[in-house]
């Protein structure tokens, strides 16, 4: 029982080129979420879903696209990388308690450096 | 907008002391606040929750409190441990909303 898994751990882009970030849970769970992290700012949320197929804008989606074809997967692209874009970005996702029952705990992936040059 | 702060500051205790991390937030109604720990190079791990009709939870040796009328949560960590040294993330969640929102985290260093 891995968790959740990242891919790439490390990665150094120049400006403009395009990347994606894979994440795969084994835990069946339903909502996932990419978040960046920076210095003093704190986990930001760029995009998540909330099953299959979904997707919805998180609180920083701009220059970024997301995907969710299986369930277990959740793909964040850059498709013309910034130098603000050099982050920490991390995968996570929670399970459905039921309706009105969710508590929002969250299972973190071991994160994604990525560089922007 | 939603605000989440927490002590910038890195806490510095001794081993042995209890350590106090503070949270506190600005227009929002949580109906749950967790604590994540966070080490470094590694992603968050939750720690606990606390719902909102709740005033204090213990697991161990952390202890959370959460009063909704001041709108603060402190996080205690009793007889710390150098193992205990992390940074600390408190969060909100409201069920209505899909989206947990983090705070900026408090690094905790504890002196053996």
């Amino acid at each position: 029982n891995a968790g959740v898994t990242q891919t790439p751990k490390f990665r150094v882009l120049k400006t403009g080129q395009s990347m994606t970030l894979l994440c795969a849970q084994d835990m069946n769970h339903e909502y996932m979420y990419w978040y960046r992290q920076d210095p003093g700012m704190g986990l930001r949320l760029i995009h998540y879903s909330v099953g299959e197929g979904t997707t919805a804008k998180g609180e920083v989606p701009d220059g970024y696209n997301v995907s969710r074809l299986k369930k277990q997967n959740f793909l964040l692209g850059l498709e013309s990388a910034a130098p603000s874009q050099t982050s920490v970005y991390f995968c996570a996702s929670s399970y459905w308690r039921g309706r009105g029952s969710n508590t929002g705990e969250l299972f973190f992936g071991e994160g994604s450096r990525l560089t922007v040059l | 907008s939603q605000k989440i702060e927490q002590n910038s500051e890195a806490l510095n205790i001794q081993e042995g002391k209890t350590a106090t991390l503070t949270c506190n937030y600005t227009n929002y109604s949580p109906a749950y606040l967790q604590w994540y720990r966070q080490d470094p190079g590694r992603g968050p791990v939750f720690l606990l929750l606390i719902r909102e009709n709740e005033k204090e939870k213990r697991k161990e040796r952390l202890k959370v409190t959460f009063d909704t009328t001041l709108k603060q949560s402190l996080f205690h960590i009793t007889a710390s441990q150098p193992a205990d040294s992390a940074t600390y993330l408190c969060a909100l969640y409201n069920t209505g909303g899909f989206k947990t929102i983090f705070g900026a985290g408090t690094r905790l260093f504890v002196k053996a």
